[in-house]
């Protein structure tokens, strides 16, 4: 069935540092959706990507599609303590917009101030 | 958001008892899903359901069921619950044109 990679598990940055996060499907995607998980909280959708190397950006973040539809990442520039969480993408299967969700494992990010 | 709830939010079971968690949505949407969310392995899909009458199993339905007592309800249940059923369960919504997932705040579930 349809696989979706994330990387990396966890990342630590300093405050102020960029952050980058990946996912690579093993199967051509419809679209792409993003998103982030305060701690102790749910999910929350940030964004979906549907076009071929379609670019994204939401302030201090960029979210990029790849041309083949098969990855994805997020970036965020110049990190705050406020995006601390877990960022999760989540890939819906080509041929069909009514497939359901494959979420990737999620990149845990941790701002230190 | 406040607009999907689950009940309960924590839970303590012992090995082989049946245990109910149930979801309501307020939102008016067709599709409602359940996952459940351990370390490393992130949102895995249990089932999911596109309409009162459609019933599907996702990538880990075995040992769970769910009931679609309605549009705004969808309940999961755990028929004898066993220890690596330990994990945090979500509940979500969509609306088909705009597949937005809506999560609820999840059920932390422990089986002893």
């Amino acid at each position: 069935g349809q696989q979706v990679m994330q990387i990396p598990q966890y990342q630590h940055v300093q405050e102020g540092e960029d952050f980058t996060t990946y996912c690579n499907s093993s199967t051509t995607l419809s679209n792409i959706q993003w998103y982030k998980q305060r701690p102790g909280g749910h999910p929350v959708f940030l964004i979906q990507l549907v076009k071929s190397g379609e670019v994204k950006k939401q302030k201090r973040l960029t979210f990029q599609f790849g041309e083949a539809k098969k990855n994805s990442s997020l970036h965020i520039t110049a990190t705050q303590t406020t995006d601390v969480g877990t960022y999760f993408c989540a890939g819906r299967a080509g041929g069909t917009s009514y497939g359901k969700l494959t979420f990737g494992q999620g990149t845990i990010l941790t701002v230190h101030p | 958001d406040a607009d999907v709830t689950q009940t309960p939010r924590n839970r303590i079971t012992k090995t082989g008892k049946r245990i109910m968690l149930e979801c309501s949505q307020t939102k008016g949407h067709d599709r409602m899903y359940w996952y459940r969310q351990d370390p490393g392995l992130g949102l895995r899909l249990i089932y999911y359901s596109f309409d009162v009458k459609d019933i599907n199993k996702g990538e880990i339905s075995d040992g769970y069921s769910v009931s679609r007592q309605a549009q705004a309800k969808f309940s999961l249940s755990l028929e004898s619950a066993i220890p690596n059923q330990t994990a945090l369960y979500f509940c979500a919504t969509s609306d088909g044109s705009e597949e937005t997932q809506y999560f609820g705040p999840g059920t932390r579930l422990l089986v002893l």
